[in-house]
């Protein structure tokens, strides 16, 4: 079965706090999304990571994928309020275009 | 770039009615959509992937007659829930993927609550 596994699924911090989000899968996929998602609303496109090595950067959030060992990480550097949100990681599914999606990730980020 | 437009946002009705909602690629082609089911504090739970001209694929557990998929247009899927009962209250999310697939683009969601 596949599986993707986010952790931690709470995350409670401070303003001006560094911290990473976790995300184990069971696939051999070679590429990894990553999605946000506020109170009420849908999702929106954080980052697509196609390759072993790959590394993205958007403003204080950055993603990294290691294929080998199935592991890509959301780091947070100097967290501000606006970054609360709930996060997705999705790995590709068997079918074309499907995702398998984890569990996500709630921050909430205190001033 | 590209959006995909999700028609209604919000709809509160009566047990035993049925309620369309309407999933629009504005400005590209999609071929097959998705359509999810989201519990209040849960992941996304795919309900089906819906195919341009043939029937749509529905995962397991998910009822075919109770959630009715329509793709009719390489630019709209409609999902229908027939005879709403209040556990079929939830967050429905459609997307369609992008070109190349490296990017899937989202509805804005319908909260459906049933009396």
């Amino acid at each position: 079965e596949l599986k993707v596994e986010q952790n931690p699924l709470f995350l409670s911090m401070q303003e001006g706090k560094n911290y990473t989000i976790y995300c184990n899968y069971s696939t051999t996929s070679d590429r990894l999304y990553w999605y946000r998602q506020d109170p009420g609303k849908s999702l929106e496109s954080l980052f697509v990571l196609l390759s072993n090595g790959a590394v993205k950067q958007e403003g204080r959030l950055m993603a990294s994928l290691d294929t080998k060992a199935r592991l890509s990480t959301l780091h947070i550097t100097a967290a501000v309020h606006d970054l609360s949100a709930t996060y997705f990681c999705a790995v590709d599914g068997d079918s074309n275009y499907q995702l398998i999606w984890g569990a996500g990730t709630k921050l909430i980020i205190k001033p | 770039g590209a959006v995909v437009s999700q028609h209604p946002s919000r709809v509160i009705c009566k047990s035993g009615t049925s309620v369309k909602i309407e999933c629009r690629s504005l400005d590209f082609q999609a071929t097959t959509m998705f359509w999810y089911r989201q519990f209040p504090k849960q992941s996304l739970m795919l309900m089906a992937t819906s195919n341009e001209g043939s029937k749509a694929t529905y995962e397991q557990g998910v009822e075919k007659d109770k959630f009715l998929i329509n793709h009719a247009s390489l630019t709209l899927s409609t999902l229908t829930v027939t005879s709403a009962h209040p556990e079929d209250s939830s967050f429905y999310i459609c997307s369609a993927p992008g070109q190349g697939g490296n990017i899937q683009y989202f509805g804005a969601g319908t909260r459906l609550s049933v009396l």
